[in-house]
């Protein structure tokens, strides 16, 4: 089945850097991709999602990027605030419509302010 | 706004123990889904539903069960609860109407087997 490996597991940065946090995954049919940002004690939520149609996606701080070839993806997120601290998950799905996604194993991300 | 919502914040239950985690959501979604989360593995598929009486195994079935009997609710079931199932576990929703793979989270319910 897929498998969705996540680097780094914790990552910490000072206020005002970028962060970078990479996936790849294994089933080369996944074509939904999206990110989950979870604060502490919170439910995770959406925050970003890219399908495989697209190469680049983004949302003022926050991108995606995809690289269908390689089968990797990743978030890049600028000018980090102390709220961007939380855990965050990469997700890959390989059909549309069914909701069934494939987590990866999550980046806690610190920003030092 | 969609809600999911978890019975059960926290649980403390002993071994061999039957234990049922109730999620309900109130948009009349089609997908539910049960996820387990521990730190360092992410959130692991356990079971999942389409509709009303359908399941599906996820990725870490073993030693669950589901029943979705009506459309808004999913439960999850730990027919003989072990140590190795104490975890936060969540449950999920959404709906191909409006984008199938947006998982809306409930609050999680984290349980302790002792």
């Amino acid at each position: 089945g897929e498998n969705v490996e996540q680097h780094p597991s914790t990552l910490s940065v000072q206020e005002g850097d970028s962060a970078v946090i990479k996936c790849t995954y294994s089933d080369s049919a996944s074509n939904y991709f999206p990110w989950y940002k979870q604060e502490l004690g919170k439910r995770p939520q959406l925050i970003i999602d890219i399908r495989s149609n697209v190469g680049e996606k983004k949302d003022q701080r926050i991108a995606v990027t995809l690289n269908k070839t390689a089968k990797h993806f990743s978030l890049h997120i600028t000018e980090t605030q102390p709220e961007d601290s939380a855990v965050y998950f990469c997700a890959a799905s390989k059909v549309l419509g069914t909701g069934k996604l494939i987590f990866g194993q999550g980046t806690t991300l610190q920003v030092k302010p | 706004d969609v809600k999911v919502t978890q019975s059960s914040r926290y649980l403390v239950k002993r071994t061999g123990e039957k234990v049922f985690l109730e999620c309900v959501q109130d948009m009349d979604h089609e997908n539910m889904f049960w996820y387990r989360q521990d730190p360092g593995l992410g959130l692991r598929l356990i079971y999942f539903s389409y509709d009303v009486k359908m399941k599906e195994k996820g990725d870490i079935p073993e030693g669950y069960s589901v029943s979705r009997e009506k459309k808004e609710r999913f439960s999850l079931i730990l027919e003989s609860a072990s140590t190795n199932q104490t975890s936060m576990y969540l449950c999920a929703s959404s709906s191909p109407r409006s984008g199938a793979n947006v998982l809306t989270f409930g609050a999680g319910s984290r349980l302790t087997v002792l």
